[in-house]
């Protein structure tokens, strides 16, 4: 089994559809949780940190559930500038390390 | 976050030589990675940049392949020795920076083709 778990999609929305994501970790010892964006042929940046409160950021939403070892991605209202791989990061417990999932590719469409 | 810049940006090299990736960052900052993206795939650690100590290296790859440098809080290189084709990847250098969270903030990469 894979440490972090994401559907690759790809997902084809259409333009203010909302899409959500999920991602499931098998350390259940990670400390913390992130979703990055990566554009083709760019550098991963990071979209947002997850709490276990979740958060939300303007059309974005994460949540996280310990004790399911899940994570979410919740878009609403998808812009054609949304279409990226979303990736799903995992921080464990030694010294910051980073477990990437797959990544999920999303294409929003006019 | 920390401006990171490395270089090259991308090169072309033949079976067997060595290249060596720089990565620079605008501030210091305590932690250094180096990570490989490998065609269609997501991204995989290769080692901690240790300042003044040497890296520590994940599973599945060593000093010897993937010789790193830190001499200071803002600076780190990476060589990729003896390449082959199988070595065409896109390598990261990544900072967690000093302001206390985790947050981890990845430079441009350097996109490598091994002929």
């Amino acid at each position: 089994r894979k440490e972090v778990e994401q559907d690759p999609g790809p997902f084809n929305v259409p333009e203010g559809a909302t899409v959500a994501f999920n991602c499931t970790y098998s350390n259940s010892a990670s400390q913390s949780f992130f979703w990055y964006r990566q554009d083709c042929r760019k550098e991963p940046k990071l979209l947002m940190s997850v709490y276990s409160s979740g958060n939300e950021d303007g059309r974005f939403t994460a949540q996280l559930n310990r004790a399911s070892q899940y994570i979410s991605l919740l878009i609403r209202d998808s812009k054609l500038s949304d279409s990226a791989t979303y990736l799903c990061v995992v921080n464990g417990n030694a010294g910051n390390m980073l477990t990437f999932g797959g990544g999920t590719r999303l294409m929003v469409k006019p | 976050s920390a401006v990171i810049s490395q270089k090259p940006s991308r090169d072309i090299c033949q079976r067997g030589t060595s290249l060596t990736i720089q990565c620079q960052v605008d501030s210091q900052v305590t932690m250094m990675f180096w990570y490989r993206q490998q065609p269609g795939q997501s991204l995989t650690l290769i080692a901690t940049a240790n300042q003044g100590s040497e890296a520590t290296y994940e599973s599945g790859f060593v000093i010897d392949k993937f010789p790193i440098s830190r001499p200071n809080l803002t600076f780190s290189t990476l060589t990729v020795s003896n390449m082959s084709p199988e070595d065409s990847s896109i390598y990261l250098c990544s900072v967690v920076a000093t302001s206390g969270g985790d947050e981890q903030f990845f430079g441009p990469g350097t996109r490598l083709t091994v002929l």
